[in-house]
């Protein structure tokens, strides 16, 4: 079945580090692919998405691109603040319609 | 507006015990779903409604029962609690952009 996997956590940067967070996928066809971020003690907030190949999706500063041939879509920021700390969760809309979420990575920033 | 908004944020139940997690969104929204959300599990999916009328199960829904009572509202039944139904409990909408989360329901059955 369709499935997403993210890179372990926790994460731990320091200020202004550069951030890559992994997630390959598994799905048959095209889906979409989108970033949650999850802030201590809230509900999942919509980061980003990209609906089709090669599609870059943006917001605060994050980005990930979708990578067909590498079933990728991974989460970048250049320069992370104390700010950033959340679970950021990669996740795929499939050609079901279900939402499958990976297992979430945590990330720590220090000062 | 609200969003999407659950009642009750935080309960504690006994082995046993019955209760009703409720959920409502006033985004006009036809999909909601339920999902549950453990240490290392990431969210897993209980129960959703792709509209009005209609609901299906998800990856987990033994132990649970949902009600989507109207457009607004999509409520998640435990009838008889289990310890490993101690969790978090999301409760989302979803329109063409993607979902929308409620604030979580934390729940501990002891």
């Amino acid at each position: 079945g369709d499935s997403v996997t993210q890179m372990e956590g926790p994460v731990t940067l320091s200020e202004e580090a550069f951030l890559t967070i992994n997630c390959t996928y598994t799905a048959t066809g095209y889906p979409s692919l989108f970033w949650y971020v999850q802030y201590p003690g809230e509900g999942l907030q919509l980061l980003l998405k990209a609906t089709k190949a090669d599609d870059k999706g943006s917001n605060k500063g994050f980005e990930a691109t979708y990578r067909k041939e590498t079933t990728s879509f991974h989460l970048e920021k250049g320069s992370v603040q104390v700010s950033d700390s959340a679970v950021y969760f990669c996740a795929l809309h499939n050609q079901g319609g279900k939402l499958i979420f990976g297992q979430g990575t945590e990330l720590s920033v220090k000062p | 507006n609200a969003g999407v908004t659950q009642t009750p944020k935080f309960q504690v139940l006994k082995t046993g015990q019955s209760m009703t997690l409720q959920c409502a969104q006033d985004m006009n929204h036809n999909s909601m779903y339920w999902y549950r959300q453990d240490p290392g599990m990431g969210l897993r999916l209980i129960y959703y409604s792709a509209s009005e009328g209609t609901t299906d199960k998800g990856e987990v829904p033994n132990g649970y029962n949902v009600s989507r009572l109207n457009k607004r509202e999509f409520s998640l039944r435990l009838e008889s609690a289990a310890p490993s139904q101690t969790s978090v409990y999301f409760c989302a909408s979803r329109d063409r952009e993607g979902l929308f989360f409620g604030p979580g329901t934390r729940l501990t059955v002891l």
